[in-house]
């Protein structure tokens, strides 16, 4: 089965840049949509985007600009960038393991980590 | 806004069928997955491809569409299915995914 981990920095700086590392065990990195979710607190879920394992990024809109989404094969992570931060970026972030079929089907999840955005 | 619209909170009666519903146009051309959410824990995919459950998913959970609109019926509601429940569907032709506001469902 499997499994998933976040990790990264709790507290970030306004204005820098946003960066969470996803470790995917039990299973190989080299298929299915690689994504990224967050939930503000008390909010609801937030696609942020995802990587498919043979390149193809795509990115929620209102967020394109900030986001990057890569693939490490050679650890098996994946990795958010998100930059220019600001209060708003406050959420716990997920990342998700992700196939297609009719529609994407978010069928793996990491506990989460919370960010603040703070200086 | 999201361009998925979920009721912000529904209850239901132990052992009561309850209905959640997701609105929007997209769900016209493109299915929805189901997700459910208890406080502290991350999501958990219930159903996809507008009817299939995951291994391990009760049977009580069933999905279905009409229109712009998608349902999430939990028939036999135990207390355990108190959580909230979220639809995620592609949006219209672009390729990006929203998921809707979220239901906070209350079992009785």
């Amino acid at each position: 089965q499997v499994q998933l981990q976040e990790s990264g920095p709790g507290l970030v700086k306004p204005s820098e840049t946003l960066s969470l590392t996803c470790t995917v065990s039990g299973g190989s990195i080299s298929s299915h949509y690689w994504s990224w979710v967050r939930q503000p607190p008390g909010k609801g879920l937030e696609w942020i985007g995802h990587l498919y394992y043979r390149g193809n990024a795509d990115y929620n809109p209102s967020l394109k600009s900030r986001v990057t989404v890569s693939l490490d094969t050679s650890r098996d992570q994946f990795s958010l960038q998100l930059s220019s931060v600001t209060a708003a970026d406050t959420a716990v972030y997920y990342c998700a393991r992700a196939y297609y079929d009719a529609t994407l089907n978010f069928d793996s999840w990491g506990q989460g980590i919370l960010v603040i955005v703070s200086s | 806004s999201s361009e998925l619209t979920q009721d912000p909170a529904v209850s239901v009666a132990l052992g009561q069928t309850v209905r959640i519903t997701c609105q929007g146009d997209s769900l016209r051309n493109y299915y929805a997955s189901w997700y459910q959410q208890k406080p502290g824990q991350a999501p958990v995919l219930v159903i996809y491809n507008k009817n299939n459950r995951p291994s391990g998913i009760p049977d009580r959970f069933s999905g279905s569409t009409s229109d712009d609109t998608a349902s999430l019926t939990i028939t036999e509601t135990q207390a355990e299915d108190e959580a909230d429940y979220y639809c995620n569907s592609r949006v219209s032709s672009l390729n990006y995914w929203v998921f809707g506001g979220g239901t906070k469902l209350t079992v009785l």
